[in-house]
């Protein structure tokens, strides 16, 4: 399937820092991204759409604020944990759309990148 | 979305066929009915989509009955490594007018044993 990374694949910070985690489609351009949580024994849970070029769509119950979202390009979008605390520790996921154009995305598929564990302390 | 429903485990013996069940029945008529697993602390991997059709992969087969309400994952010979979160999602296909965002549900986890 096709690629799609994930950096870092871990990180540790200190309460009321900041983290930010990259998301990159390696083969194949995507006008949208999604962002998911998981917390431990739980499924995944969608917290935002990215839109490259415009504002990401947040679900219901996501703070806007404190999980900023920037889809700088059509490889890449990132998501900045502000202010993290404790209780943000989780594994985040992203995904990507396939366009089913070129290399080996396929249309209709969803690609996920390999999560990213933060642990705030 | 509509809504799955899946058991929310189940074991297999290795080299025997699992069959994973799916509830869907407030399906609409242009969702397709997908397969995702999770290996602990993975991402989530694609097996197999249908819209009504049975369908198959190297990974798996799909069946869906006829009035679309149900589907089953049929993985036909389970080794140790497809122990894994199983889930069943159904979606309306990323296109122009849609996200094709994924909802997750609790999904079935699947104990492959020896």
């Amino acid at each position: 399937g096709a690629v799609v990374s994930q950096h870092p694949s871990w990180v540790i910070c200190k309460s009321g820092t900041s983290v930010k985690i990259e998301c990159r489609s390696l083969d194949f351009q995507a006008t949208t991204m999604f962002w998911y949580r998981q917390f431990p024994k739980q499924s995944l849970m969608l917290m935002a759409t990215s839109n490259e070029g415009s504002k990401a769509t947040y679900e219901q119950g996501v703070e806007k604020d404190k999980f900023l979202i920037n889809h700088a390009s059509l490889t890449l979008s990132t998501l900045t944990v502000t202010s993290a605390h404790p209780e943000d520790s989780s594994f985040y996921i992203c995904s990507v759309n396939g366009r089913g154009t070129s290399g080996r995305a396929k249309l209709r598929e969803q690609y996920f990148g390999p999560g990213t564990r933060l642990t705030v302390t | 979305d509509a809504k799955t429903t899946q058991p929310p485990s189940m074991d297999c013996a290795e080299g025997r066929a699992a069959n994973l069940p799916c509830n869907h029945s407030t399906i609409s008529g242009n969702e397709y009915v997908y397969w995702y697993r999770q290996i602990h602390s993975q991402g989530p991997q694609y097996i197999i989509h249908g819209l009504k059709n049975n369908e198959t992969n190297e990974m798996a087969s799909l069946i869906i009955t006829e009035d679309r309400k149900s589907s089953t994952l049929i993985l036909p010979h389970a080794t140790l490594r497809d122990t894994a979160v199983y889930y069943c999602i159904v979606r309306v296909p990323y296109g122009s007018s849609n996200t094709g965002k994924l909802i997750f549900g609790q999904g079935t986890t699947l104990q492959v044993k020896p």
